[in-house]
């Protein structure tokens, strides 16, 4: 079993809409999550973090529930620039990172 | 410009022939790491270094090697490359501590015939 998991997608989202998905880890000790974005292959880059209860970053809203132990991610007003692939991350108390195999999203006109 | 830097950016080889590919960061990073990207199983860590002459092996070692000899550098080995190497490949760092943000290179994208 993976230790991050996603909906790989694609979710196609038609322009203006909003768009949420979530992203399960297994070990509980994860200590820190975050949300990295990559373009079509190109070096993911950091979106946002998420500690304790979540935060939110503009039209982007991060949950963090470690009952059970997921994240989500929201996306409200959704742009055509916002066409990415999401990736997930944990880290443990050692810093060792875990990531996602990333949702598409299509923002489609 | 605060930047990783990875070298080279496409490269074609084949099977046994050693190569290295080059990872170089401006930002006086202690942490800095190596992982493979293959479609479904997302990014995969090979190896990485806490600091200078100190490294360890991440999920995926077999087949690669590192050295971190110099803070800016952390340079990624194949000595006998496989097919199954052929992969999407980036360098990464950060400052110390797991809550600090990754930032990657550009990425190497190597295929082994």
């Amino acid at each position: 079993r993976k230790e991050v998991e996603q909906d790989p997608g694609p979710f196609n989202v038609p322009e203006g809409a909003t768009v949420a998905f979530n992203c399960t880890y297994s070990n509980s000790a994860s200590q820190s999550f975050f949300w990295y974005r990559q373009d079509c292959r190109k070096e993911p880059k950091l979106l946002m973090s998420v500690y304790s209860s979540g935060n939110e970053d503009g039209r982007f809203t991060a949950q963090l529930n470690r009952a059970s132990q997921y994240i989500s991610l929201l996306i409200r007003d959704s742009k055509l620039s916002d066409s990415a692939t999401y990736l997930c991350v944990a880290t443990d108390s050692w810093g060792k990172l875990q990531f996602g195999a990333g949702t598409q999203v299509v923002v489609t006109p | 410009e605060a930047q990783v830097t990875q070298n080279p950016r496409y490269l074609i080889t084949v099977t046994g022939k050693k190569l290295t590919v080059t990872c170089s960061q401006n930002m006086n990073h202690e942490y800095m790491s190596w992982y493979r990207q293959d479609p479904g199983l997302g990014l995969r860590q090979i190896y990485y270094s806490m600091n200078v002459e100190v490294t360890d092996k991440g999920d995926v070692p077999e087949g690669y090697k590192v050295s971190r000899k110099e803070k800016r550098n952390f340079p990624l080995i194949l000595e006998s490359p496989s097919p199954n190497q052929t992969s999407l490949y980036f360098c990464a760092s950060s400052g110390r501590g797991y809550r600090n943000e990754q930032f990657f290179g550009p990425g190497t994208r190597l295929t082994v015939l």
